[in-house]
């Protein structure tokens, strides 16, 4: 039931694009991103609720492709403070509780 | 702003003994959650409360408690504590009830609890 996350980590140049996947086994009425720094909390980044929708924030942008029951998280022209584990959080439909996959570290180097 | 507020930040406890972690949020949200955090898991749902006087159990409640106590405040107890409780605990809330899901969580600081 858990979403399940690609890649696990992935290691980034400042100013490289890199794309991180969330894919469920169940069909998905919404899809959360959050970031979560080393100790700190996490933070909400973007909600997706259509099918095909896409938003972006900076840099960051996301998709969500309800027939395939994915989403993906683009990062373009990354940045040092983009440093940090992501996680998707996903709503099956009828379901009452947003369940967040294992995340994905992403490390920029300078 | 505060946001959530979580207290204590720490704790060690001893198998077998009982403490209660404290939430309180002050966005005027509806809905509260606890989740923990293990390495390589994600965050887990352990409770959570849709609204102030309901609560509802999520992935992994066993061994827990909670109390929505008012809009604002939200407790999560553990009766006797188990080397397994071992990890990073983090409340959350939301303007909506998370069945709706199309408001963000925000979350507090987290409390690192270990359990010898």
């Amino acid at each position: 039931q858990q979403p399940v996350q690609s890649p696990q980590a992935v290691i980034l140049r400042e100013g490289e694009d890199a794309v991180i996947n969330c894919s469920s086994s169940k069909a998905l009425y919404s899809v959360h991103w959050y970031r979560q720094k080393h100790g700190e909390a996490p933070v909400f980044l973007m909600i997706l609720l259509k099918g095909g929708e896409q938003k972006g924030h900076d840099k960051i942008s996301a998709s969500f492709n309800e027939k395939k029951q994915q989403s993906s998280l683009y990062l373009t022209a990354s940045q040092l403070s983009y440093s940090g584990t992501y996680f998707c959080g996903t709503n099956p439909r009828g379901g009452n509780k947003l369940v967040f996959g294992a995340g994905t570290i992403l490390r920029v180097k300078s | 702003n505060a946001g959530v507020t979580q207290t204590p930040k720490f704790q060690v406890l001893k198998t077998g003994q009982s403490m209660t972690l404290q939430c309180a949020q002050d966005m005027n949200h509806n809905s509260m959650y606890w989740y923990r955090q293990d390495p390589g898991m994600g965050l887990r749902l352990i409770y959570y409360s849709a609204s102030e006087g309901t609560t509802d159990k999520g992935e992994v409640p066993n061994g827990y408690n909670v109390s929505r106590l008012n809009k604002r405040e939200f407790s999560l107890r553990l009766e006797s504590a188990a080397p397994s409780q071992t990890s990073v605990y983090f409340c959350a809330s939301s303007e909506a009830p998370q069945a709706f899901s199309n408001q963000p969580q925000h979350f507090g600081d987290g409390t690192r609890l270990s359990i010898l």
